[in-house]
């Protein structure tokens, strides 16, 4: 029960930016959203999280819905090396942060 | 880097014999987790641990039990191994609850025969 909702897959070209939808419409005042990506034979690795606002930082962008219950994780100019498995969590205070099945974002050359 | 080792790497053990799974941290951070992944499944959250001593049951616990008998090390144990067990093992550390970023260690693919 990860308590989140991400397309199965997505695609996208090199150079181009990417917009990778989750929808978390059960989401408690207090839950932080959190997005990690999975590349291949590697363990998780954290990528961005926000509360309220829109977070920037120097890998991606988070754009979280006024009323929280939907954000996108936003890479700029997506790279080869970003072909990866999007995770998005939400981190709430039970603390055992929930893995879904997150989104296979393939990059095209 | 975050400072998290997992050891051993990889380990081929045999069905009915005990296995235990190391995770190490140089980052005193007070929050560790245990995850399996297996194909179509995802990661699934196995125990984790919010301080020494404290421990507590995730999605998946059944077969399996922890200890955190000092902040650096989170063991996970295999009582009596099965080939459903068969995975692959991630540990993870964070340093705050769940308002701070985790880290996860390359993982430990265990093979039950």
């Amino acid at each position: 029960d990860a308590k989140t909702t991400q397309p199965n897959s997505m695609e996208s070209n090199e150079e181009e930016p990417v917009h990778l939808p989750c929808n978390h419409s059960t989401i408690s005042g207090t839950d932080y959203i959190h997005w990690y990506r999975q590349l291949p034979s590697q363990g998780p690795e954290y990528v961005i999280h926000g509360l309220t606002s829109n977070v920037n930082n120097r890998m991606a962008s988070l754009a979280i819905a006024e009323d929280r219950k939907s954000s996108t994780l936003i890479l700029h100019r997506a790279t080869l090396r970003d072909a990866a498995v999007y995770y998005c969590i939400l981190g709430d205070n039970n603390n055992d942060m929930r893995f879904g099945a997150g989104t296979r974002l393939t990059v095209k050359p | 880097d975050a400072g998290i080792t997992q050891s051993p790497r990889h380990k081929v053990t045999e069905t009915g014999t005990p296995v235990t799974l190391r995770c190490h941290q140089t980052e005193n951070h007070r929050y560790m987790y245990w995850y399996r992944q297996d194909p179509g499944h995802g990661l699934r959250l196995i125990h984790y641990s919010y301080g020494v001593k404290d421990t507590d049951k995730g999605e998946v616990s059944d077969g399996y039990s922890v200890s955190r008998s000092k902040t650096e090390d989170f063991l996970l144990t295999l009582e009596s191994a099965t080939s459903s067990q068969t995975s692959v093992y991630f540990c993870a550390i964070s340093a705050g609850q769940f308002n701070t970023e985790a880290f996860f260690g390359q993982g430990t693919r265990l093979t039950v025969v």
